[in-house]
């Protein structure tokens, strides 16, 4: 699975919205880029997935640049309860997918 | 929305005891994943298991940790002679694979505490 970068930490107000940035230079043909989100004491959690361009689900939107070596997480006017651990993926999304290794993630927290 | 569940939710045990994580996969999802975080530290990748055989190991899953499906279904991680520092939140993970191979469900997880 190609390395990735994220920022350790981020700080943000509510009602603002939030960009993350991940860097996968050496992300592959194949490789799909993944978000998942973490609460204290829970499980990751799935929030969206891209190949190029943008993705928006109602949850968020991730855009990806041509040479897709960076992709942007963006949360819109976060609230609260979107303090949480966000982790960056990059795998083939048709591989047998059988080593998914997360990294240290951004710990993301909002203040009223 | 389909759910992996974990029992059990947290569990106290003797060091040198063993225990027994189980976990139900969502039903034709047949890609399964144990990993383990340490308060305070990331998601580390135990093991990943597929049609009844483990896939890929990391070198945390050493002979004191084995894998089963022992009815078919449910999915377990067995932690023989546990250690202090085997005290971690274990999640089981559950995946489609193909053009959903990136995509996991988590469960709640399982607290172990080892005294």
């Amino acid at each position: 699975l190609a390395k990735t970068t994220q920022p350790i930490s981020m700080d943000s107000y509510e009602g603002q919205e939030v960009n993350i940035t991940c860097s996968h230079n050496n992300i592959a043909t194949n490789d799909y880029i993944t978000w998942y989100q973490q609460f204290p004491s829970q499980g990751p959690r799935f929030i969206i997935q891209g190949y190029k361009t943008k993705v928006t689900n109602e949850v968020a939107s991730l855009f990806i640049p041509a040479d897709r070596k960076s992709s942007t997480l963006s949360l819109p006017r976060v609230s609260l309860s979107d303090t949480a651990v966000y982790y960056c993926l990059v795998g083939d999304m048709y591989s047998s997918a059988s080593k998914i290794i997360f990294g240290s993630g951004t710990r993301l927290s909002i203040r009223p | 929305e389909p759910e992996v569940t974990q029992t059990p939710s947290h569990q106290v045990t003797q060091m040198g005891q063993e225990v027994i994580l189980r976990c139900v996969p969502i039903s034709n999802h047949l890609y399964f994943y144990w990993y383990r975080q340490i308060l305070g530290q990331k998601v580390e990748f135990l093991v990943s298991f597929y049609n009844n055989e483990i896939s890929e190991k990391s070198e945390i899953f050493d002979d004191q940790f084995s894998v089963e499906r022992p009815d078919g279904s449910n999915f377990t991680l067995k932690i023989r002679s546990t250690k202090l520092e085997d005290s971690a939140m274990y999640f089981c993970a559950n995946g489609q694979g193909g053009s959903g191979a990136n995509v996991l469900t988590f469960g709640a997880g399982s607290r172990l505490t080892v005294l």
